[in-house]
């Protein structure tokens, strides 16, 4: 099916273990980005891409890390997961016109 | 800098009421306004976008006119329902960046 898809959409892990979040968009679009979504923050931007081996920090960007090899896939890994890591995260992307399409989220526990 | 101020919820409703969330904006440039829903358990759904002053963006019954002079994009919609009860974001984007701009949501409830 056409469209974003992020895995897993749950995952829990214990402190310092390395997790990587995947996301996959069929569209071909050129930016992807990873947001953080935690009460009373709204979304908050990790990083973004603006094409293949191209990507950014965000507002929020320690702790984690970024690769775009193809254009279709932008993992987001915690290298060593903390408890302020806990969050609902969610991947988007967009065309170089303005909407940007969502991905279903993956909630991460972070133990 | 540019940003997004949208009034704190949650707004509880019953159906068939009017909505009105508020959301206002400063931004340098000239920027394309949005509305995004949440629904419980999913990722931010587009609902209605305006790029330019005095368009009006409609969608679902939901309505939001972009006003440069109040440097606002409040959402409206006549009759709500129950399934409208979701989360409400406001966003801007400026065209040539790749910043996304979100408010921080506003939580609607709506009560049979």
């Amino acid at each position: 099916d056409a469209g974003i898809t992020q895995s897993p959409r749950y995952k829990i892990t214990e402190t310092g273990r390395q997790v990587t979040l995947m996301c996959h968009q069929t569209w071909s679009h050129s930016y992807m980005f990873w947001y953080r979504q935690d009460l009373g923050h709204g979304l908050r931007l990790i990083y973004y891409s603006a094409a293949a081996d191209i990507t950014d920090k965000g507002e929020v960007p320690d702790g984690y890390v970024v690769s775009r090899s193809k254009t279709e896939n932008f993992p987001l890994t915690l290298e060593s997961a903390t408890r302020s890591q806990t969050s609902v995260y969610f991947c988007a992307s967009r065309l170089d016109t303005d909407t940007q399409y969502f991905g279903p989220g993956t909630r991460l526990t972070v133990l | 800098g540019d940003s997004v101020t949208q009034m704190e919820g949650p707004v509880t409703l019953s159906e068939e009421a009017f909505l009105t969330i508020n959301c206002t904006y400063t931004a340098t440039g000239y920027p394309s306004l949005f509305w995004y829903v949440q629904y419980p358990g999913e990722g931010l759904q587009l609902l209605l976008k305006a790029t330019k002053a005095d368009d009006k963006g409609s969608n679902k019954g939901f309505e939001a006119t972009y006003r440069k002079e109040t440097t606002s994009f409040h959402l409206e919609k006549g009759s709500v329902q129950v399934s409208d009860s979701a989360v409400y974001f406001c966003a801007q984007t400026t065209s040539g960046t790749y910043k996304y701009i979100f408010g921080t949501g506003t939580r609607l409830k709506v009560l049979a």
